[in-house]
């Protein structure tokens, strides 16, 4: 199947500081959504973004579907932001399902 | 609309013991698909439903893993004879395929945790 990385693995963050993560895949894609998982493994959808940019309050993505990547910018960070992200794919042919990358853990300190 | 919703969301089971799982997808949505998450990890796929019919299935579902979806509504994930090694999350989701007028944005479920001893 296609490959998702993610980067950095980790990332530790004052409160109010601004943070970019990033998302490499290996082929070509229908759909890409990024996902905040909270402490309790609930996955929060944050963009459906195969391609473009897209802002929602502090946070915005850009996915550039032609060299493969998409990044999530995250500004003036509070600790509610800590958790896990991921970046997951569905790839442009065959079966519908997501790949997801192994996520980025983001700590958010006051 | 309530989101999706997953039952139960904790089980604690001993090794051999059968389990099911229940998942209830946003109404409107006729895809519906299974993820299992392990620590550290991104969820993997196991399976998925549109409407009432399986079409796909991992290599990671084995044979003591079952899924149903008799209605195209609710659907149960059966693991029969289980082992320590399936512990883990289990995730459900769902969207609404493109031919309903959907993008198959995908959305999860609280995902039941499961525990074999």
């Amino acid at each position: 199947g296609i490959q998702v990385e993610q980067s950095p693995p980790d990332l530790i963050l004052q409160e109010g500081a601004n943070s970019t993560l990033r998302c490499n895949f290996s082929d070509s894609v229908n759909n890409l959504q990024w996902f905040h998982q909270n402490p309790w493994g609930q996955l929060i959808n944050l963009f459906y973004i195969p391609s473009g940019t897209k802002q929602n309050g502090r946070l915005s993505a850009t996915t550039v579907a032609t060299e493969r990547y998409s990044l999530l910018y995250i500004s003036s960070s509070q600790t509610t932001d800590s958790g896990v992200y991921f970046c997951a794919v569905e790839q442009g042919t065959g079966a519908n399902n997501l790949f997801f990358g192994t996520g980025t853990r983001l700590t958010v300190i006051p | 609309d309530t989101g999706v919703s997953q039952d139960p969301r904790h089980k604690i089971t001993k090794r051999g013991q059968n389990v099911t799982f229940r998942c209830d997808p946003i109404s409107e949505h006729n895809r519906l698909y299974w993820y299992r998450q392990t620590l550290g990890q991104g969820p993997e796929f196991l399976t998925y439903f549109q409407n009432e019919a399986q079409l796909e299935k991992s290599r990671l579902l084995s044979d003591r893993f079952s899924a149903e979806r008799p209605k195209g509504s609710f659907s149960t994930l059966e693991i029969q004879r289980t082992e320590q090694g399936d512990s883990a999350m289990y995730l459900c989701a769902s969207s609404l395929a493109p031919d309903r007028g959907g993008y198959n944005e995908q959305f999860f479920g609280p995902g039941t945790r499961l525990t074999v001893l």
